[in-house]
């Protein structure tokens, strides 16, 4: 009952690294979305993916880019990592709108 | 601009009590609700939602109010355990998005034996 799963679970970075989360589901859920939560911020999305082949910006996009590379994938890549991008990343599926979304464990991201 | 507030950063209550978490809304467009429970150094667990063609929804010891008019809803837990100590984010999702969600930033509840 594996649900979302996301890899690694901790990275530490240089400045200027560049590095992908992976993030699968096994639940065949349409949608999938990336979010960090930052202390004190709540969680904020970053990219999302309503089906297989789209992706979309959320609020927070600038930094990042995403591949869903099949129904059950869905990547975070950051091309030259930053300071600020220092977070805890979390990847969510749901199957259609108004339903919940399940989220991944999360990646404790360190940039320095 | 914040589209979803949770003004009470933390809330204390004793084993056994109702504890209430409060959650405001400004966007007029969403029309879906939810609660998550978060655990530290763990991912947010569903707990709850209410359509908003709904004002109240029970599962268990949880129910979430919703009132339109006001733009707020509030989860309810009765009786609150020590294993509900976690934080607590309310979330909304709006008429035409994907699902994408809208967080607020979170009630940390501390329930004492």
């Amino acid at each position: 009952n594996a649900g979302v799963t996301q890899t690694p679970k901790f990275q530490v970075l240089k400045t200027g690294q560049s590095m992908t989360l992976q993030c699968a589901q096994d639940m065949n859920h349409n949608s999938m979305y990336w979010y960090r939560q930052d202390p004190g911020m709540g969680l904020r999305l970053i990219y999302y993916s309503a089906s297989e082949g789209t992706t979309d910006k959320g609020e927070v996009p600038n930094g990042y880019n995403v591949s869903r590379l099949n129904k059950r994938e869905f990547s975070l890549r950051l091309e030259s990592a930053a300071p600020s991008q220092t977070s805890v990343y979390f990847c969510a599926s749901s199957a259609t709108k108004n339903t919940e979304a399940f989220f991944g464990q999360g990646t404790r991201l360190t940039v320095v | 601009d914040q589209q979803v507030k949770q003004n009470s950063p933390s809330l204390s209550v004793q084993e056994g009590r109702i504890s209430i978490l409060n959650c405001d809304y400004t966007n007029s467009m969403f029309d879906y609700f939810l609660w998550y429970k978060k655990y530290p150094a763990e991912g947010p667990t569903f707990l709850i939602s209410i359509s908003s063609i709904k004002d109240k929804n029970e599962d268990g010891r949880f129910t979430v109010f919703l009132n339109k008019s006001a733009k707020h809803l509030s989860l309810h837990i009765v009786p609150s355990q020590p294993g509900d100590s976690a934080v607590y984010f309310c979330a909304a999702s709006a008429i035409g998005s994907q699902g994408n969600l809208i967080f607020g930033k979170g009630t940390k509840l501390s329930v004492k034996p």
